[in-house]
């Protein structure tokens, strides 16, 4: 099956750092990719969506400037957190999509975020 | 728009007991079903899903759910639980035209020795 790889699992950072997030579609191209959120005993809220060479599409609520995608590559996309803030502390969750699997979404293991 | 409501946000169930967790969703246009699972601390995993054909779909570790197209629901349902079944299912739909998901709120399945 299709397998998607996310780094970091966790990370730990002081308030007003920026963390990375990469997501990793590893032997499959996703054509498009999911940002997901999801805070303890909750659903995943989409944050946004993005498309391989174009911007992402952000959900209505999601700042674009706080939560920076890139998604550069057929098998890469990046969530920067810009200026993180405890409030930003959650589970980021990415999925991936592509041409063949249309319909399908696979799901990175997550990476959890900790701001201090 | 497409709206999904997991009705039992906590079930407990004895091991060995059947379980049914329910699903039910609200669309105006066709959609696919989807039935993920989610261990303590990971991401999640598709248990199974209906994209057309027969209404009844079965994953490999003895879970099954029925897409009841009147009733709008895909409900999940297991005969005999195992204490590994632990975990937080989510309930979700996508358009058949679109790769948009939408989640349920999640149902939280323990099984009790």
């Amino acid at each position: 099956g299709a397998v998607v790889s996310q780094h970091p699992s966790w990370v730990i950072c002081k308030s007003g750092t920026s963390v990375k997030i990469e997501c990793r579609s590893l032997d499959f191209q996703a054509t498009t990719m999911f940002w997901y959120r999801q805070f303890p005993k909750q659903s995943l809220m989409l944050m946004a969506t993005s498309n391989e060479g174009s911007k992402a599409t952000y959900e209505q609520g999601v700042e674009k400037d706080k939560f920076l995608i890139n998604h550069a590559s057929l098998t890469l996309s990046t969530l920067t957190v810009t200026s993180a803030h405890p409030e930003d502390s959650s589970f980021y969750i990415c999925s991936a999509s592509g041409r063949r699997i249309y319909n399908e979404q696979f799901f990175g293991p997550g990476t959890r975020l900790t701001v201090l | 728009a497409q709206s999904v409501t997991q009705l039992d946000s906590q079930v407990p169930v004895f091991e060995e007991a059947p379980v049914e967790l329910r699903c039910n969703y609200s669309s105006s246009v066709s959609v696919y079903l989807f039935w993920y699972v989610q261990y303590p601390n990971q991401g999640l995993q598709l248990l199974l899903k209906y994209l057309s054909g027969s209404t009844l779909v079965e994953s490999i570790n003895g879970f099954e759910a029925e897409f009841n197209k009147s009733q709008t629901s895909f409900h999940l349902r297991k005969p005999s639980v195992h204490i590994s079944d632990t975990a937080e299912y989510f309930c979700a739909v996508s358009p058949t035209d679109y790769d948009k998901v939408i989640f349920g709120p999640g149902t939280s399945l323990s099984v009790i020795p």
